[in-house]
């Protein structure tokens, strides 16, 4: 049974400063991973995809990378901004029509 | 103009009751999903469906019930509800590919069982 930690569970941090989010599963045989965001009340936005098959995923200051043999991706934020606080939350596929498996997120905060 | 669209946003009920959760998806996915978001928030899949067919149904009591009429709606309908079914709960919807999926999900209803 596949099995999603992030890990820490919240952060804080000053505006401005780099930061990495982990997420590490159980079984490696997955069909792809998902990084969302969960802004407080409202539902998930996708953010980042990586394919089993890829190593990492970039879009504006986020870059999500995937090492599958070691079961853990990261979710890397640069120069953060207070409208970047939220919960992420990961997620991986186990093949292409299953479901998600979701870790339990990490709450960010950026201070201004 | 909402990709995934679900109603209530807000339930408050007492035990006992039935209701309803409606969701809808205007991108023309075949799949759609729903999932619970408890306390902890921590995510589970419940139900989801392809084009009108059931393809996964986890573990959750037969007091739930999902309805896709169509294929850009799936319904979820609880009966009895209880207090532990206090919970966010998501619709989602996919298209799958060869390409990898990505689930869009709705802003999330939020039911409050007293």
């Amino acid at each position: 049974k596949q099995e999603v930690t992030q890990i820490p569970a919240a952060l804080s941090v000053p505006e401005g400063e780099n930061l990495v989010l982990n997420c590490s599963f159980t079984d490696s045989a997955i069909y792809n991973l998902q990084w969302f965001r969960q802004d407080p009340g409202k539902g998930l936005t996708s953010l980042l995809l990586i394919q089993s098959s890829q190593r990492e995923q970039t879009s504006g200051r986020l870059n999500a990378s995937l090492d599958k043999s070691s079961g853990r991706s990261t979710l890397y934020i640069a120069a953060s901004q207070p409208g970047d606080s939220a919960t992420y939350l990961c997620a991986v596929k186990k093949t292409s029509g299953s479901r998600l498996t979701f870790g339990e997120g990490t709450q960010l905060t950026v201070n201004p | 103009d909402t990709a995934v669209s679900q109603t209530p946003k807000y339930l408050v009920t007492q035990m006992g009751n039935d209701k309803s959760i409606k969701c809808e998806q205007n991108l023309g996915h075949d799949t759609m999903y729903w999932y619970k978001q408890d306390s902890k928030k921590f995510l589970k899949i419940m139900f989801s469906y392809n084009n009108k067919e059931l393809i996964i149904n986890e573990t959750v009591p037969n007091r739930f019930s999902p309805k896709s009429p169509d294929k850009a709606h799936l319904n979820l309908h609880i009966n009895s509800l209880e207090l532990g079914d206090s919970a966010v709960y998501f619709c989602a919807s996919s298209q799958p590919g060869t390409g990898g999926t990505i689930q869009y999900f709705g802003a999330g209803t939020r039911l409050s069982v007293l």
